[in-house]
Order: C-alpha cells, then structure tokens, then sequence
C-alpha cells in the first residue's frame, strides 16, 4: 500500500523565518511527487518533482527531491502571513494506471505577525 | 477561466437521505476524480476515471457512487448518507503529467 507521511503536522513561526517541510513516501513505481498549498478551499499546485537533486524554485518557496532516500523537502524563507495555509504532499505512482495521488496528511503552517 | 466547478458548496442532509455533487471542468481534461478531506486524514480518493466511459474505486468507495457523464462532468452520488460521510468534498482533473486542479470543494454535514 502506497503511503506518505508529512511532518512536522503543525508548525507555528514569526514573520520573517524560515520553515523546512518534510516529506516521506513508500510507494511503488514512482513516478511523480507533488507539492499544493491549501487556504481555505481548493488545493493549488505547487511544484512536480520527477527527479533527484534538481531543485524547483519559485520565489521565496522552494522543493527538493531524494529519491534514494524517498523523501522531499520544502522550504519558505521570509515567511509572511499569507504563507499560512496546509501544505500537502502527494505522489503518483502504485500498480494502478492512470494518474492517481496518494496524499499526506499535510502540515499547518501558522505565521504570525 | 472557471476550471473546476463544484456544486452544491455547502449540504445538510439527514442520515438516509440521497443527493448527487455535481462537478464540472473546461480544461478538456480526460481524467477526473473525487476525494474527501477529513481533520488529520489528509485528502482520499474515492472514485476515478481516467478516461470518459470508464471509473475506478479509490481507496474510500464504500457509500458512494459515481457517473462519468460525459468528458466535462463526474458526479458523485450518496445513496443513503451516514454521518460518517460528514466531509469536505473535492473534485479534480487532470490531463498528462499527473498536475491535478481542484474545485472549490463541497461541505457536506449529515445529522
């Protein structure tokens, strides 16, 4: 059974610092690992990672992935208020066809002023 | 620029009432699915199909079912809800490369 463990699952900080989520997966036939953010209603995509090592930036948030040692990371730096949200963790793969997601349990993120 | 469109956004029913969620896409994507969120449980799926014509269980199926209408809509149904359905419900698409676009999900209560 494909499974993904987020941690930490909640985490608050002050505007300004720096956060590091993490992400653990088993699963089989790996194909894709995802990051979303979610505020009050729809996840909205993140990154994709497909590939060890190569780090995917977009502005203050950025992802990597260890597929040796079947993790990702995702890091925001300067976090503002707005950073608060879930973020999950998700990945495609298993023996089913088609493009299925197994989703973590996500982590809360609270930034305070 | 809809993308995914999920209707009704909030329900109350009472145990052992039926109703149908609705959902919509205009992004000419093949596959769809439904999943519920719950605290601490992260989002699961419940149903998909990978292509029109065709559906699969995920790993929550039990109470519901589902019709891929057409290309665009994917319903989902209760047949007779319990209050362990009390859920958030999204929807989602995707076409290649396994991006997923949600709805705006749909609060559903059951007394």
């Amino acid at each position: 059974e494909d499974k993904v463990v987020q941690s930490p699952l909640s985490l608050v900080v002050h505007e300004g610092d720096t956060v590091t989520l993490n992400c653990s997966y088993e699963v089989t036939n790996f194909r894709s690992l995802l990051w979303y953010k979610q505020e009050k209603k729809a996840p909205t995509f993140l990154f994709m990672l497909t590939s060890s090592g190569i780090e995917k930036k977009s502005g203050r948030l950025s992802s990597i992935l260890d597929k040796k040692e079947l993790f990702s990371i995702l890091n925001i730096t300067a976090t503002q208020t707005g950073d608060s949200a879930i973020y999950l963790c998700a990945v495609e793969g298993g023996e089913t066809s088609g493009s299925r997601l197994t989703f973590g349990e996500g982590t809360q993120l609270t930034v305070n002023p | 620029n809809a993308g995914v469109t999920q209707t009704p956004k909030f329900q109350v029913l009472k145990t052992g009432q039926s109703m149908t969620l609705q959902c919509a896409q205009d992004m000419n994507h093949n596959s769809m699915y439904w999943y519920r969120q719950d605290p601490g449980m992260g989002l699961r799926l419940i149903y998909y199909s990978a292509s029109e014509g065709t559906t699969d269980k995920g790993e929550v199926p039990n109470g519901y079912n589902v019709s891929r209408l057409n290309k665009r809509e994917f319903s989902l149904r209760l047949e007779s809800a319990a209050p362990s359905q009390t859920s958030v419900y999204f929807c989602a698409s995707s076409s290649i490369g396994f991006i997923q676009y949600f709805g705006a999900g749909t609060r559903l209560s059951v007394l």
